[in-house]
C-alpha cells in the first residue's frame, strides 16, 4: 500500500540515549518533513527536505538531526534524548507540485525517562 | 505574529446533532487554510482546504468550512455527526506556496470531538 511508513510505533528511551526514527514513503514525493505533536500545542515542524540531499530546519530543530540520501527515506535522529523530547512524532510527505498535499504517517510515540 | 487559535479544547455533541468547530487565524498575507482530522492512534488526514474562490468549501466525510476574511475565521461544520466522527480536528494556515517557496503550515492546538450516543 502506497503511503508513509514510520517505525517504530512506540519507543522508550533513557535520558542521554540516541536513536533514529525511520520514515519511508513510496510515492516518489519530493517533500518530506518531521513534526512533533504535544498536547495543547498542535504540530510543530522539526526539519524538512525538498529533495534528496537538501534539508532545512523548522520551528524546533534543536536536539534533532536529519539527512535525505534518497527520495524515499527521511530518518530523524535524536542525538542525546531528553525528557523534553517525549512526544508523538509524525512524518509527512508531498509532491513539490502539490504544496500542502501532505500524506502523514501514523506516528511514533516516544517517551524519554 | 502569525497564529491559529482553536478556542475549544473539547466539544461534546450528541450523535445526529450539528457541529461547528471554530478556527481563527492571524496571518499577514493571503492565507491558505486547512482542516485536518486525526483519529485515535492515526496520522492526520486532510478534510478540506481553501485557497481562493467560493468561500464555502466542501470536504470529505460530509464536512464543510466557511472562510470569513472579515472575521479571520475558517469554521468547520457538519449538519449531522456520526459516532465515527469522534476524533481530534486541527486547523492550519500557510502562505501561498507559489509566492513563498519556504512555505510551512502554522497549526492550531486542536479540538477533540466527543460524540454522545
Amino acid at each position: 500500500n502506497a503511503g508513509v511508513t514510520q517505525t517504530p510505533k512506540f519507543q522508550v528511551l533513557k535520558t542521554g540515549q540516541s536513536m533514529t526514527l525511520q520514515c519511508a514513503q513510496d510515492m516518489n514525493h519530493e517533500y518530506m518533513s518531521w513534526y512533533r505533536q504535544d498536547p495543547g500545542m498542535g504540530l510543530r515542524l522539526i526539519h524538512y527536505s525538498v529533495g534528496a540531499g537538501i534539508t532545512d530546519q523548522g520551528e524546533v530543530p534543536n536536539g534533532y538531526n536529519v539527512s535525505r540520501s534518497t527520495t524515499e527515506d527521511f530518518p530523524l535522529r535524536l542525538l542525546s534524548a531528553a525528557p523534553s523530547q517525549t512526544s508523538v512524532y509524525f512524518c509527512a510527505s508531498s509532491y513539490a507540485s502539490s504544496p500542502y498535499g501532505y500524506t502523514f504517517g501514523s506516528g511514533t510515540r516516544l517517551t524519554v525517562v | 505574529a502569525q497564529s491559529v487559535t482553536q478556542p475549544d479544547i473539547h466539544i461534546t455533541v450528541s450523535e445526529g446533532a450539528s457541529l461547528e468547530l471554530r478556527c481563527n487565524y492571524s496571518y499577514g498575507a493571503t492565507p491558505y487554510l486547512f482542516w485536518y482530522v486525526q483519529s485515535p492512534g492515526q496520522g492526520l488526514q486532510l478534510l478540506l482546504k481553501y485557497f481562493s474562490g467560493d468561500t464555502l468549501v466542501q470536504g470529505i466525510k460530509g464536512f464543510e468550512a466557511e472562510f470569513k476574511r472579515s472575521q479571520s475565521s475558517f469554521n468547520l461544520r457538519k449538519p449531522s455527526v456520526h459516532w465515527s466522527d469522534a476524533a481530534e480536528y486541527f486547523c492550519a494556515v500557510g502562505p501561498d506556496p507559489y509566492m513563498d517557496s519556504n512555505y510551512q503550515l502554522i497549526w492550531g492546538a486542536g479540538t477533540k470531538l466527543i460524540i454522545k450516543p
